[in-house]
């Protein structure tokens, strides 16, 4: 029962490398998400993608790119890696767009992103 | 700037209290209020979540208060454990639509 599986847990990148992160789910959800968490900032939404074939901007996406590659993974790239893009790095997916009452975000554990 | 201002940023509560974390909107349009929970090193989780046709909704030992005239919703932990230690995190959607969290509370409760 693996549930999101996020690939990397930890990385330390020095400023203008890229990088990609993975994300896996095998619950069959349509929807899947990307939101990095910084301290007192909660959780903010950079990219999702509300069904296969589909993405759209959250709320930070400057820096970073997405690739739906098919139902189950989502990828996010950071092109060329800046010290404001330290933070931990959570994917999410759900059966139904958005988390909507009785189709909860399900999240993976996290990667823990450091730019020097 | 974000739609949904929790406080407080954190809390320490004795075993057998009940702290209570607060969240306020402006958005009347919201419709659907859930709570996330975060152990460290994990990713958050669904705890409960309110609709604002109803006051107050409980499950186990956790209640949402939903006030929607001052447009304030609450958790409160009752007889709090030290296995609750965790961030608490309060979200909003309107019709089911880009969840917006708040900032998140980290809770410890002390043995």
């Amino acid at each position: 029962n693996a549930g999101v599986t996020q690939t990397p847990k930890f990385q330390v990148l020095k400023t203008g490398q890229s990088m990609t992160l993975q994300c896996a789910q095998d619950m069959n959800h349509n929807s899947m998400y990307w939101y990095r968490q910084d301290p007192g900032m909660g959780l903010r939404l950079i990219y999702y993608s509300a069904s296969e074939g589909t993405t759209d901007k959250g709320e930070v996406p400057n820096g970073y790119n997405v690739s739906r590659l098919n139902k189950r993974e989502f990828s996010l790239r950071l092109e060329s890696a800046a010290p404001s893009q330290t933070s931990v790095y959570f994917c999410a997916s759900s059966e139904r767009a958005w988390g909507a009452y009785n189709s909860p975000l399900h999240f993976g554990n996290g990667t823990r992103l450091t730019v020097t | 700037q974000q739609q949904v201002k929790q406080s407080p940023q954190s809390l320490i509560v004795q075993k057998g209290g009940i702290p209570i974390i607060n969240c306020a909107y402006e958005n009347t349009a919201f419709d659907y209020f859930p709570w996330y929970q975060q152990f460290p090193g994990k990713g958050p989780a669904l705890l409960i979540a309110i609709r604002p046709d109803v006051s107050e909704k409980k499950e186990g030992r956790f209640t949402i208060s939903f006030n929607k005239s001052a447009k304030q919703f609450s958790l409160h932990i009752m007889d709090s454990q030290p296995g609750d230690s965790a961030t608490y995190f309060c979200a909003a959607s309107i019709n089911d639509y880009k969840l917006s969290f708040g900032a998140g509370t980290t809770v410890t409760v002390r043995a």
